[in-house]
């Protein structure tokens, strides 16, 4: 079944430990991507990776760092987290076969940060 | 620069259409449409690249004029199932970096 996982679903952390976020697909997708969602803003797109070993950033990347190690794995590393990294975090993979392209989302993070 | 989604809101009953707009300041290359149900992830329905080229997918289909900057999802005999959030997201510089509407709620009706 063609899946992209998140852990953990819910975390509650405190400002300024370091968390991660980890994100895993199991489709061969040379594409992920992290979002976030937050009241009235909508999603936003915080970085994606187009490859192993080739990242680069969206709309909000400051606060946030990813690293693309291996093709299934894509984790959100935040080094220093503050409230207003407080959100629902989606992590996505994509692929473009015979013109056509497809995306899938996991199912979201929640984390609070006090 | 975030997209401008049009409306934010509609209430369909089933069998109607509808269609929701999304528009962009810059030029653009390609353009996303998702659908996002409550307390859920969003799902992808579709892209649409620099050409103008119409999409169908089931009874939910999406044309992008790219002189204009526009693109706008058709969602033709609608049903229960479509109710939920409908966001575009545009991208100027390829595919991959994209930029999200703030949503245009619908609910479909018995």
């Amino acid at each position: 079944e063609a899946q992209v996982t998140q852990n953990p679903r819910y975390l509650i952390t405190v400002t300024g430990k370091k968390l991660t976020v980890t994100c895993s697909q199991n489709m061969n997708h040379e594409y992920m991507s992290w979002y976030r969602q937050d009241p009235g803003l909508g999603l936003r797109q915080i970085y994606y990776s187009m490859n192993v070993e080739v990242t680069d950033k969206g709309d909000v990347p400051e606060g946030y760092k990813v690293s693309r190690k291996e093709k299934r794995n894509f984790p959100l590393i935040l080094e220093s987290p503050s409230p207003n990294q407080t959100s629902l975090y989606f992590c996505a993979s994509s692929f473009w076969r015979d013109r056509s392209y497809e995306q899938y989302f996991g199912p979201g993070t929640r984390l609070t940060v006090t | 620069q975030q997209p401008v989604q049009s409306p934010q809101a509609v209430i369909l009953r089933e069998g109607e259409d509808a269609v929701i707009n999304c528009s962009s300041s810059k030029a653009l290359y390609s353009v996303h449409w998702y659908r996002q149900k409550h307390g859920e992830a969003p799902v992808f329905l579709m892209i649409l690249l620099k050409g103008g080229e119409q999409k169908g997918h089931e009874k939910i289909s999406a044309s992008f004029n790219e002189k204009k900057q526009q693109s706008s999802l058709y969602l033709t005999a609608s049903q229960l199932s479509y109710s939920g959030t409908y966001f575009c997201g545009t991208a100027s510089g390829g595919y991959q970096k994209v930029t999200f509407g703030t949503g245009t709620k619908l609910q479909v009706i018995p």
